[in-house]
């Protein structure tokens, strides 16, 4: 079993949809969770982290938690065609300092 | 704030020379940086762990003679591959982790390597 699990997509949806992204991981002593954004091309960029269980907002995103579950999804209102890209769903275990478990990232496309 | 620099962003070079990739944390000290390498559409692979002053844990497979690395300071530290060859063509990507308690990791924009 991986240690991070995505749909690896592609998704696709409509501009002003709500994209859901969802995220499942082995490890239950995991601490902290991530979703990153990488475009083709570039390095990822850090969208949200979520470390207690709930829902995080933040403007069109929301992150949410459910350790009981081990899942984490990534929720996009509104979605546009500039979210078109891979989302990354990254978990620290709660052994390893710093280290980042990542998913195999979950393609997105916002068509117009 | 949170800014990692990574230089150069591109580089090509002959099979059996070698390459420096340097990653810079710009506005923060990074107590701990990570090497990652990520193939066309596949997804990153962790190579390596740096800590400032000690030398780096490499996991499994990565070989350490050939990728080396350094962590000199608590903003830099430095990749090197060894007589590289094509199949060591791909994207290298360096982030950080700050001094300040937060375990959230920034990214560097990335080096395009190609080996002839």
């Amino acid at each position: 079993q991986k240690e991070v699990e995505q749909n690896s997509g592609p998704l696709s949806v409509p501009e002003g949809a709500i994209a859901s992204l969802n995220c499942t991981y082995s490890d239950r002593g995991s601490q902290s969770f991530f979703w990153y954004r990488q475009y083709s091309g570039k390095s990822p960029e850090l969208i949200m982290s979520i470390y207690s269980n709930g829902d995080k907002e933040d403007g069109r995103f929301t992150a949410q938690l459910n350790k009981a579950s081990q899942y984490v999804s990534l929720l996009i209102r509104d979605s546009q065609p500039s979210d078109s890209a891979t989302y990354l769903c990254a978990v620290r275990r709660g052994s390893t300092l710093g280290r980042l478990y990542f998913g195999r990232g979950t393609q997105l496309t916002v068509w117009p | 704030g949170a800014v990692v620099s990574q230089h150069p962003s591109r580089v090509i070079c002959k099979s059996g020379t070698s390459v420096k990739i340097e990653c810079r944390s710009l506005d923060f000290q990074a107590t701990t940086m990570f090497w990652y390498r990520q193939f066309p559409k596949k997804s990153l692979m962790l190579m390596a762990t740096s800590n400032e002053g000690s030398k780096a844990t490499y996991e499994q497979g990565v070989e350490k003679d050939k990728f080396l690395i350094n962590h000199a300071s608590l903003t830099l530290s430095t990749l090197t591959v060894t007589s590289a060859h094509p199949e060591d063509s791909s994207f290298y990507i360096c982030s950080a982790i700050g001094t300040g308690g937060t375990d959230t990791q920034y990214f560097g924009p990335g080096t395009r390597l190609t080996v002839l």
